[in-house]
C-alpha cells in the first residue's frame, strides 16, 4: 500500500512535443505529491508539487494533473526542450512521513 | 529552499573499509534524511536523523552497517561500514526546511567499492 507506480520507464519525445509521465498510488492517506527532476551526477531537484485539494497545478511549461478518485497523477511537460532531458521521479507522502518515490522515467528530448 | 553541501562528491574505496559522508545544511533543520540510489534506480530511504536522538532506520538497513551522527541542527554524517561491491551507489542527504515546502537534496556521493 506504500508503493507509487510510475510509467513509462523511458520516454523519447521530439523537441516541441508534449512529455507525459504517469504515477499511481494506493495509500489514500497521502496528501503531498511532488515531482523531482534529476540530471546525471546531481541530486534530485523539486520541480513541482500538488496537494489533493486541487486537480491541476501549472508552473511554466510543467503541469501536474491529479485525479483523486483514480488515485493517479501525471506530469505534463509542454513544448519539451533538449534541456528537459533528465530522469523524473514522482513521489508521495503524508508529511512528516517519508517520501515514497516512483521508479523513475528517463526522458530524452531530441532536436 | 535549503542549500546542502555534501562531501565527498565521489570516492573509490577498497572492499572491507569504511567511508564517512558529510552533509552540511545552511539552515537549521529538525530532520535530515539519508537515501541510497543504486545505478539507474530510484531512491531508497536509509534512515532519518533527528538531532539529539538515535537515527531511525528503514527496513533492510541497520545501524552497524550505516551508523549516523547528528551532532547539531545543520550537520550529519553517514558512514558506510565494511564495504562490499554491493554498496556501490549514490548516497544522498535530504532535508525539508519547512513543513510542506518540499524536500531538498544534496548533490550526492558516488561511491564505488572495488
Amino acid at each position: 500500500q506504500q508503493q507509487v507506480k510510475q510509467s513509462p520507464q523511458s520516454l523519447i519525445v521530439q523537441k516541441g512535443g508534449i512529455s507525459i509521465i504517469n504515477c499511481a498510488y494506493e495509500n489514500t492517506a497521502f496528501d503531498y505529491f511532488p515531482w523531482y527532476q534529476q540530471f546525471p551526477g546531481k541530486g534530485p531537484a523539486l520541480l513541482i508539487a500538488i496537494r489533493p485539494d486541487v486537480s491541476e497545478k501549472k508552473e511554466g511549461r510543467f503541469t501536474i494533473s491529479f485525479n483523486k478518485s483514480a488515485k493517479q497523477f501525471s506530469l505534463h511537460i509542454m513544448d519539451s526542450q533538449p534541456g528537459d532531458s533528465a530522469t523524473y521521479f514522482c513521489a508521495a507522502s503524508k508529511p512528516p512521513d517519508k517520501l515514497i518515490f516512483g521508479t523513475g522515467t528517463r526522458l530524452q528530448v531530441f532536436p | 529552499s535549503a542549500v546542502i553541501s555534501q562531501k565527498p562528491s565521489r570516492d573509490i574505496c577498497q572492499r572491507g573499509t569504511s567511508l564517512t559522508i558529510q552533509c552540511q545544511v545552511d539552515s537549521q533543520v529538525t530532520m535530515m534524511f539519508w537515501y541510497r540510489q543504486q545505478p539507474g534506480q530510484s531512491l531508497t530511504l536509509i534512515a532519518t536523523a533527528n538531532q539529539g536522538s538515535e537515527a531511525t532506520y528503514e527496513s533492510g538497513f541497520v545501524i552497524d552497517k550505516f551508523p549516523i551522527s547528528r551532532p547539531n541542527l545543520t550537520f550529519s554524517t553517514l558512514t558506510v561500514s565494511n564495504m562490499s561491491p554491493e554498496d556501490s551507489s549514490i548516497y544522498l542527504c535530504s532535508v525539508e526546511l519547512y513543513r510542506g515546502n518540499g524536500y531538498t537534496f544534496g548533490s550526492g556521493t558516488r561511491l564505488t567499492v572495488v
